[in-house]
């Protein structure tokens, strides 16, 4: 079936150190992804997008690159601050029909960055 | 500008008892979906709501239904709750594909 997944659980990061979390998915037919930033007891929160058209797209201190040949995605976040210490989720948007607007979420990743 | 809100924040709840969560969503989106989120693990899509309509609908029970209000605020509501019902539960609203999320409701049930 459909599913998103995320090659490492946990991440540890010095302050100022680049960060990069990874994210397969299986779903060949997907053709809109995002990233999200979830920190302890809030909702996810936006971070970036890309659709699959794209291979590459930079937003502020973030990157995604996609892979749509090993379907693999991938957040990179430039001189990471302790405040980007959170889970972060990859998410796949469903086709049409009764996955009308249902996003399949990954795993999480747990990005600790160490002052 | 408002985010999209919930009520409440937190909830807890017996086996059999029933539970309705609120969303409102961002001014000018038009669609709402539900997500369980269970400790430990990603969002899991329950059900969109587009125009008060159901557009979309994840593998949850008939246990689970939900509305959408003409001022596009919607309702989800949990029958015959069950201890495995514990999760947060999140609402989020869209005007196109993206999809922004509320700080959710998190439920217990003992």
């Amino acid at each position: 079936g459909e599913s998103v997944g995320l090659h490492l659980p946990t991440l540890s990061v010095q302050e100022g150190d680049n960060s990069i979390i990874n994210c397969a998915y299986s779903n060949s037919a997907s053709d809109y992804f995002i990233w999200y930033k979830q920190e302890s007891g809030k909702g996810p929160q936006f971070i970036i997008d890309i659709r699959s058209n794209m291979d590459k797209r930079q937003g502020q201190r973030v990157t995604v690159l996609l892979n749509k040949t090993v379907k693999h995605l991938s957040l990179q976040i430039a001189a990471t601050q302790p405040g980007d210490s959170a889970v972060y989720f990859c998410a796949e948007s469903g086709a049409g029909g009764t996955s009308y607007g249902k996003l399949t979420f990954g795993q999480g990743t747990i990005l600790t960055v160490h002052p | 500008d408002a985010g999209v809100t919930q009520s409440p924040t937190h909830l807890i709840k017996t086996r059999g008892q029933h539970v309705t969560l609120r969303c409102s969503p961002i001014s000018g989106h038009k669609s709402v979906s539900w997500y369980q989120q269970v400790l430990g693990q990603g969002p899991q899509f329950i059900f969109q709501y587009y125009e008060k309509e159901e557009r979309g609908r994840g593998n949850f029970p008939d246990r689970f239904s939900a509305r959408q209000f003409p001022n596009y605020s919607s309702e989800l509501n949990v029958n015959a709750l069950l201890l495995g019902d514990s999760a947060l539960y999140l609402c989020a609203s869209s005007s196109l594909e993206t999809q922004y999320f509320g700080p959710g409701t998190r439920l217990l049930v003992l």
